[in-house]
């Protein structure tokens, strides 16, 4: 089955720029989808298609994809992107969705 | 406004059955592929199910194959998982989630999530 793998925590300041990857065999062929989870709630859509983002999300959010590894951009941090992402994509050799491990992003 | 609000989670025991009901308001229901997402408690998302627009077509994860059945009525704006042989390891928040577009590909985002509802395996 396919595999995405992402670093458990992302540490970052007010201010900077925060980069969560997902890794995965040639993911630079897949459409890869960005979602955000604050504790207790539901995931929010924040980048589709590797870099699209829908209606509502800052421009602060991006993406990027090539090879084997798609990247979620954060410029500017703000305490309020503290949450757990998630990177996700459909793997067609097997009919499966799939979510990546997800990452922690906390502002110091 | 666009909404998915799940229900009919609760405490069942082992090998018992439950079923999910998530409903849709805001949107054309009957247009749009579906999902079920679970998140088991501290852990990652896991993709469950997935139903084509017009229940044409269903996608289950490995992990529920043959167990779980998901399923729609159009006429009545309602996405359902029927959850049957529940083992411990199905304890999860269950999410419904749809589809980002009006499309026949598979792959799509989800774009809309409901609130989630708790199932709980327990002796």
């Amino acid at each position: 089955s396919y595999v995405l793998t992402q670093p458990p925590s992302v540490s970052v300041a007010p201010g900077q720029t925060a980069r969560i990857t997902c890794g995965g065999n040639n993911i630079g062929s897949k459409s890869v989808h960005w979602y955000q989870q604050k504790p207790g709630q539901a995931p929010v859509l924040v980048v589709y298609d590797d870099s699209d983002r829908p209606s509502g999300i800052p421009e602060r959010f991006s993406g990027s994809n090539s090879g084997n590894t798609a990247t979620l951009t954060i410029s500017r941090v703000e305490a309020g992107d503290e949450a757990d992402y998630y990177c996700q994509v459909w793997d067609s050799s097997s009919d499966h969705y799939v979510f990546g491990t997800g990452t922690k992003v906390t502002v110091l | 406004q666009v909404q998915l609000v799940e229900s009919g989670g609760g405490v069942v025991q082992p090998g018992g059955s439950l079923r999910l009901s998530c409903a849709a308001s805001g949107f054309t229901f009957s247009s749009y592929g579906m999902h079920w997402v679970r998140q088991a408690p501290g852990k990652g998302l896991e993709w469950v199910a997935f139903i084509r627009y017009d229940g044409s077509n269903k996608y289950y994860a490995d992990s529920v194959k043959g167990r779980f059945t998901i399923s729609r009525d159009n006429s009545k704006n309602t996405l359902y998982l029927q959850m049957n042989s529940l083992r411990a390891e199905d304890t999860a928040v269950y999410y419904c989630a749809k589809d980002l577009t009006v499309t026949t590909s598979l792959g799509d985002a989800f774009d809309i999530w409901g609130q989630g509802t708790m199932v709980t395996v327990s002796s």
